[in-house]
């Protein structure tokens, strides 16, 4: 178990829809990151917070979009949804930013898009 | 960040050691070799990195060569829980992790 949360652990939702994924990252980590894992690309980095701003960012389209709040927790929002957009998403954190901060990654969200 | 060449896949007796290796040829000097791993399709797991020395935890051991441009994971008595997909990644002074297609690691009795 890494410390790192994430809800839903499935989402099932249709094209054209919107959905928000959730991470809470370890207790005390200030950074949090976003991938997407499907089967044609593989695991890609979306978009990173660091402590409520965005750092950097990844191949993350224009119909996502994602925030850290005060309390750290992030959450992913995905809209306009399509059948490619069907994936694993996984939360990361690490304690500070910074190149050679170890992530620990929380279990994922598998997102169906029917 | 330097790219990555791994075996697309590998097997291992259980209670062996299994020895992963990694292509980086075009490291740089200040780059790190990381070396994560997903179990089915958990999260990846941090293992361990290491710039220049050779480096060994609770999980693993990592040896690089001297001119940096490979490198080997060893895990020293394989189990079953090891079989995985191993990532090795070099990175720079960049935030993000890029995954590579790894190595699929099966452990078999």
């Amino acid at each position: 178990d890494s410390g790192v949360t994430q809800t839903p652990k499935h989402l099932i939702t249709a094209t054209g829809q919107r959905v928000t994924l959730r991470c809470s990252p370890r207790s005390g980590d200030l950074s949090v990151y976003w991938y997407q894992q499907s089967l044609d690309q593989g695991l890609q980095f979306l978009i990173q917070y660091y402590n409520g701003e965005e750092r950097a960012k990844g191949n993350i389209l224009e119909r996502f979009s994602a925030q850290q709040f005060p309390d750290l927790h992030s959450e992913l929002n995905l809209s306009s949804l399509e059948l490619g957009d069907s994936a694993l998403y996984f939360c990361a954190s690490s304690p500070l930013a910074g190149a050679y901060n170890e992530q620990f990654f929380g279990p994922g969200t598998r997102l169906t898009v029917l | 960040d330097a790219k990555t060449t791994q075996p697309p896949s590998m097997d291992c007796a259980e209670g062996r050691a299994a020895n992963l290796p990694c292509n980086h040829s075009t490291i740089s000097g200040n780059e790190y070799v990381y070396w994560y791993r997903q179990i089915h399709s958990q999260g990846p797991q941090y293992i361990i990195h290491g710039l220049k020395n050779n480096e060994t935890n609770e999980m693993a051991s990592l040896i690089i060569t001297e001119d940096r441009k490979s490198s080997t994971l060893i895990l020293p008595h394989a189990t079953l829980r090891d079989t995985a997909v191993y990532y090795c990644i070099v990175r720079t002074n960049t935030d993000k992790l890029i995954f590579g297609t790894g190595t699929r690691l099966q452990v078999f009795p």
